[in-house]
């Protein structure tokens, strides 16, 4: 089944715990991006990245990192998570850039 | 910088009725793609439909079809003989057409109530 997959769907830490929120897609896909959702807010493009070691900064970086080392993954990694960081957080990936986006399930954080 | 405007925080609409949700954007390009996305509760993202600038014909979907009013830079969904299934956040996005970049522009979202 063509899927993306997020690890973990719930995460409740503390603010400047390093966490990584991973996302892998089995579609043999070369785009892949990131967002976090809040109320009010929408979608807001965080990092994407068009091929393994290329990645690009979306609307709102600060706070963030990606790596795209295989093809198939690209980690989100939060070195010293803030409050403001608490979200809804998804992975998409798609087969060409304008092309239907797939989501995966989703990851809620929250940073107290 | 592009920008993606959904002005209807929520709407309601009774079951087999019609309802049109309501998009604008801005941008200076000629060639981009304009998406809608449902989100039901499970919170699961879907792809709707999707309109090509460059095509005059707007988009159908069995049910959901498209207003693309390029020059008004508008790009409402209408969603016929509404269904309980129908209710779900709606959001409107907007991609630039082109190797050179995955970015996307989504707006803030309309919840749309389904009335029985």
């Amino acid at each position: 089944e063509a899927q993306v997959t997020q690890n973990p769907r719930y995460l409740i830490t503390v603010t400047g715990k390093k966490l990584t929120v991973t996302c892998s897609q089995n579609m043999n896909h070369e785009y892949m991006s990131w967002y976090r959702q809040d109320p009010g807010l929408g979608l807001r493009q965080i990092y994407y990245s068009m091929n393994v070691e290329v990645t690009d900064k979306g609307d709102v970086p600060e706070g963030y990192k990606v790596s795209r080392k295989e093809k198939r993954n690209f980690p989100l990694i939060l070195e010293s998570p803030s409050p403001n960081q608490t979200s809804l957080y998804f992975c998409a990936s798609s087969l060409k850039p304008y092309y239907e986006q797939y989501f995966g399930p989703g990851t809620r954080l929250t940073v107290t | 910088a592009q920008t993606v405007t959904q002005s209807q925080p929520e709407m309601s609409v009774q079951e087999a009725e019609t309802v049109t949700l309501s998009c604008t954007y801005d941008t200076s390009e000629s060639d981009y793609y304009l998406f809608w996305y449902k989100q039901p509760p499970s919170r699961q993202m879907i792809l709707v439909i999707r309109q090509e600038a460059y095509k005059q014909q707007n988009a159908t979907e069995n049910r959901f079809s498209v207003n693309f009013q390029k020059a008004a830079k508008s790009f409402s969904l209408k969603i016929s003989d509404s269904q309980l299934g129908d209710a779900a956040m709606y959001f409107c996005a907007y991609s630039l057409k082109g190797s050179g970049t995955y970015k996307y522009i989504f707006g803030t979202g309309t919840r749309l109530k389904v009335l029985a």
